[in-house]
């Protein structure tokens, strides 16, 4: 069965500076990664995926993350952060079906972000 | 619709009642998939659908929980007898096939048993 790890529970950063979150997956074959975004009391909102192809990816808000099979890690970078990107990030993975899509996501525990003035 | 639509967005019931969590996908995707999420926890795997078959429930965690989606759209998440460790948000996801796969997010709805 897949599993992802999130080794970082809270991570303060300051307004300005550059920002990596870490997630490492365990999966025996190319898998299907996402990252998420949550809000207090909102829902899930994607950020970024990764099938095939180019191992940087690029998602909305100027966040970006990359496969490294070798590391069996998809790390989530921003290279600023704004107050607004304060919230809960979930790394998630998916089995691949060789006929295209996926089954359910596994996610990861979640990294709190808090931002500093 | 546009979104994943989930109703009631909140719910209190009394421990021992039975509720229905409703789920409304985007119109014309296959797979349908519920979460749980407990405070401070990423959500968590509960069942998958295609179409109207319930192809994975090895999530659910008692057989209290029942999921169903008779007509392959609107699907309902029923906790028969709810108790107190059934407080969480039940979220649910709808995804397309093919190229462009991906899972949309519904708000969720927060179940609170007192």
């Amino acid at each position: 069965a897949q599993s992802v790890t999130q080794p970082d529970i809270h991570i303060t950063v300051s307004e300005g500076a550059s920002l990596e979150l870490r997630c490492n997956y365990s999966y025996g074959a190319t898998p299907y990664l996402f990252w998420y975004v949550q809000s207090p009391g909102q829902g899930l909102q994607l950020l970024l995926k990764y099938f095939s192809g180019d191992t940087l990816v690029q998602g909305i808000k100027g966040f970006e993350a990359e496969f490294k099979r070798s590391q069996s890690s998809f790390n989530l970078r921003k290279p600023s952060v704004h107050w607004s990107d304060a919230a809960e990030y979930f790394c998630a993975v998916a089995r691949m079906y060789s006929g295209g899509g996926a089954d359910g996501l596994t996610f990861g525990k979640g990294t709190h972000l808090i931002i500093q003035p | 619709g546009a979104g994943v639509s989930q109703s009631p967005r909140y719910k209190v019931a009394k421990r021992g009642q039975d509720v229905a969590l409703r789920c409304d996908p985007i119109s014309g995707h296959v797979s349908l998939f519920w979460y749980q999420q407990a405070l401070g926890q990423g959500p968590e795997f509960l069942t998958y659908f295609q179409n109207e078959a319930q192809l994975d429930k090895s999530g659910l965690p008692s057989d209290r929980f029942f999921a169903e989606r008779p007509e392959g759209s609107v699907s309902t998440l029923k906790i028969q007898r709810t108790q107190k460790e059934d407080s969480a948000v039940y979220l649910c996801a709808s995804s397309s096939s093919g190229r462009n796969y991906g899972y949309t997010f519904g708000s969720g709805t927060r179940l609170t048993v007192v």
